[in-house]
């Protein structure tokens, strides 16, 4: 299976708030899991990354979580602002293979 | 270092007619990509170049998209005919290497009527 699946499909958070994203995989091949963020009218930039050897990654106000078991990885998106609002995609990508999948993207909007 | 880019930004035509995209990608990046983005949904692969050899077009409707790298630089996307479910943002990437990431041009809105 090359899907990701990604939830929620939009999401809320005031001000100073913690947004928490979901993706999910089946392809137990994926060993690259990066997130993106798309701002309205550009193309989407890379956010953070993780690899399935390691269960968590920290990038200033961003972490990623993996579950390797669970075949699931989140992010979270500490002390949200509202530069932060933006559309935010997981993506997965095979050894090998220098392309990737990505999910149906989530619509973060951050009230002040 | 000067982005991906990409001409023109919107595009409006009428079904059946074509139309083409271009792209010029990140200088020494080897491999090029062109995304079709739908609203609402997340980018698809269409096709992947390395350098001017196509790695993977599994994707593309090839009996109206067509794609070319010329000298492994600047990449054209065509559509022809154009179908109303063609309407979607195009988005041309390049990478060095799939770890650090893609580099994704501004993208081509595209609105077939």
């Amino acid at each position: 299976q090359q899907q990701v699946k990604q939830s929620p499909q939009s999401l809320i958070v005031q001000k100073g708030g913690i947004s928490i994203i979901n993706c999910a995989y089946e392809n137990t091949a994926f060993d690259y899991f990066p997130w993106y963020q798309q701002f309205p009218g550009k193309g989407p930039a890379l956010l953070i990354a993780i690899r399935p050897d390691v269960s968590e990654k920290k990038e200033g106000r961003f972490t990623i979580s993996f579950n390797k078991s669970a075949k699931q990885f989140s992010l979270h998106i500490m002390d949200s602002q509202p530069g932060d609002s933006a559309t935010y995609f997981c993506a997965a990508s095979m050894p090998g293979f220098q392309k990737l999948v990505f999910g149906t993207g989530t619509r973060l909007l951050v009230s002040p | 270092e000067a982005g991906v880019a990409q001409s023109p930004r919107y595009k409006i035509i009428e079904k059946r007619q074509s139309v083409a995209f271009w792209c010029n990608p990140i200088s020494g990046h080897a491999t090029l990509y062109w995304y079709q983005q739908i609203l609402g949904q997340g980018p698809k692969l269409l096709i992947q170049f390395q350098n001017n050899g196509v790695v993977d077009d599994s994707q593309l409707p090839k009996d109206r998209f067509s794609a070319e790298r010329l000298k492994g630089v600047d990449s054209t996307l065509k559509i022809q005919p154009a179908k109303l479910e063609d309407s979607a943002v195009y988005l041309c990437a390049s990478s060095l290497d799939l770890q650090v990431g893609y580099t994704f041009g501004s993208g081509t809105r595209l609105t077939v009527v």
